[in-house]
């Protein structure tokens, strides 16, 4: 079954701290992984997009890995801010069959002050 | 000088009704997209539209039907609304056909309350 599992659910981490987000999947074939920011009460947003051949990537202080072996994907955050606080949803699409999309259910970070 | 731009924000109607959500995009995109959001926070594609045409569609109740009357805008007419129709809406566009590796750009979304 092709799935996307993301954990922490959620994590509360003081400003300034760095912090690592999972995210663990059983979708095949692979087709890219991707990180999306989600702001509560809009759309997400792309943070970055990851296809087979690449192992990290980054955006800012955002940095994604991706283990396509062990299918396993982080997203570190370095020198969290307040704007940092949202969702953050993992997304893998398949290689084939329509390029079916799954989306992961999110890890929802909260940085205090 | 929004993107993606989606309307109405809240919905919130009577079971059984029939509505629409409207959505346009102003990114030359060929490509547009509705997801679902439910309570539990997953994304669900329902449709994908490229120049007009269909071009995926998940398992979705033939109560939901969209229509692009032009590339720039896909709009979603929901019939006989359900109560497990109350959700988050987004509507979406990327430059390419089909989900590829090409980024999604998405709107602010809509939420749906079906009461």
């Amino acid at each position: 079954k092709n799935q996307v599992e993301q954990s922490p659910q959620s994590l509360i981490i003081l400003e300034g701290k760095n912090c690592t987000l999972q995210c663990n999947y059983t979708v095949s074939p692979f087709s890219n992984l991707r990180w999306y920011k989600q702001d509560t009460g809009r759309g997400p947003v792309s943070l970055t997009i990851m296809t087979f051949s690449e192992n990290t990537k980054s955006n800012g202080r955002y940095t994604a890995t991706l283990d396509a072996d062990t299918k396993q994907s982080s997203l570190h955050i370095t020198a969290s801010q307040l704007s940092d606080s949202a969702s953050y949803i993992c997304v893998v699409q398949k290689g084939t069959g329509g390029f079916k999309t799954i989306f992961g259910a999110g890890t929802r970070l909260f940085v205090k002050a | 000088d929004t993107a993606v731009s989606q309307t109405p924000k809240y919905l919130v109607t009577q079971m059984g009704n029939d509505k629409s959500i409207k959505c346009e995009q102003n990114l030359g995109h060929d490509t547009m997209y509705w997801y679902k959001q439910d309570s539990k926070k997953f994304l669900k594609i329902m449709f994908s539209y490229n120049n007009k045409e269909l071009i995926i569609n998940e398992t979705v109740p033939n109560r939901f039907s969209p229509k692009s009357p032009d590339k720039a805008h896909l709009n979603l007419h929901i019939n006989s609304l359900e109560l497990g129709d109350s959700a988050v809406y987004f509507c979406a566009s990327s430059r390419l056909a089909g989900e590829l590796t090409d980024t999604q750009y998405f709107g602010p979304g809509t939420r749906l309350t079906v009461l």
